[in-house]
């Protein structure tokens, strides 16, 4: 069966430092990925999703995520924490031709003046 | 320029009551879920269906229903609430599988 794990709860980075939030995957072929943030009290909001090709992926607010196959994994990446960063980040799998969607855990982002 | 509209978005039941949520959206999605958020569990899938009088059991859909009767609305009932279903719950739609997720603004459920 399909898996995300985010091994990392919760994160604490100064604002302008830079972010990495790690994601892996479980699944025998290559999934569709997604990263989605959540701010308190709100549903969730796209940020970037990887289907194929390129496996370095631009989405919107400025954040990134790579694809590597070798390692499962699909981390997300900003090279500078803005304050309003601070929300709650989801990454999710789905299987291609399928129709489920899983997400991870989640990662809380808190970020210090 | 509704979106994914839940209702109700708070209710307290007490154990052993049954109450419906309902999901209803205005986009001509195919594809609607239900979720569960509960903290440090992240999101899990409850029922999702592909499309019209389709409907499939997601990672936790124990002492969960749906229905899917109307292309634009997905319902999830709880035929005997347990505390163990407080929760907040999501609704999404998405246009394919592999398409961004439109979600609802929550509905929170306490079971006493």
């Amino acid at each position: 069966a399909q898996s995300v794990t985010q091994p990392d709860i919760h994160i604490t980075v100064s604002e302008g430092a830079s972010l990495e939030l790690r994601c892996n995957y479980s699944y025998g072929a290559t999934p569709y990925l997604f990263w989605y943030v959540q701010s308190p009290g709100q549903g969730l909001q796209l940020l970037l999703k990887y289907f194929s090709g390129d496996t370095l992926v631009q989405g919107i607010k400025g954040f990134e995520a790579e694809f590597k196959r070798s390692q499962s994994s699909f981390n997300l990446r900003k090279p500078s924490v803005h304050w309003s960063d601070a929300a709650e980040y989801f990454c999710a799998v789905a299987v291609q031709g399928g129709g489920k969607l899983i997400f991870g855990q989640g990662t809380e982002l808190s970020v210090k003046p | 320029n509704a979106g994914v509209t839940q209702t109700p978005k708070f209710r307290v039941l007490k154990t052993g009551q049954s109450m419906t949520l309902l999901c209803a959206q205005d986009m001509n999605h195919e594809y609607m879920y239900w979720y569960r958020q509960d903290p440090g569990m992240g999101l899990r899938l409850i029922h999702y269906s592909v499309g019209e009088g389709t409907t499939a059991k997601g990672e936790v859909p124990d002492g969960y229903n749906v229905s899917r009767l109307k292309k634009q609305n997905f319902l999830l009932g709880l035929e005997s609430a347990a505390p163990s279903q407080t929760s907040v719950y999501f609704c999404a739609s998405s246009y394919r599988v592999a398409g961004e997720l439109f979600f609802g603004e929550g509905s929170r459920l306490t079971v006493l």
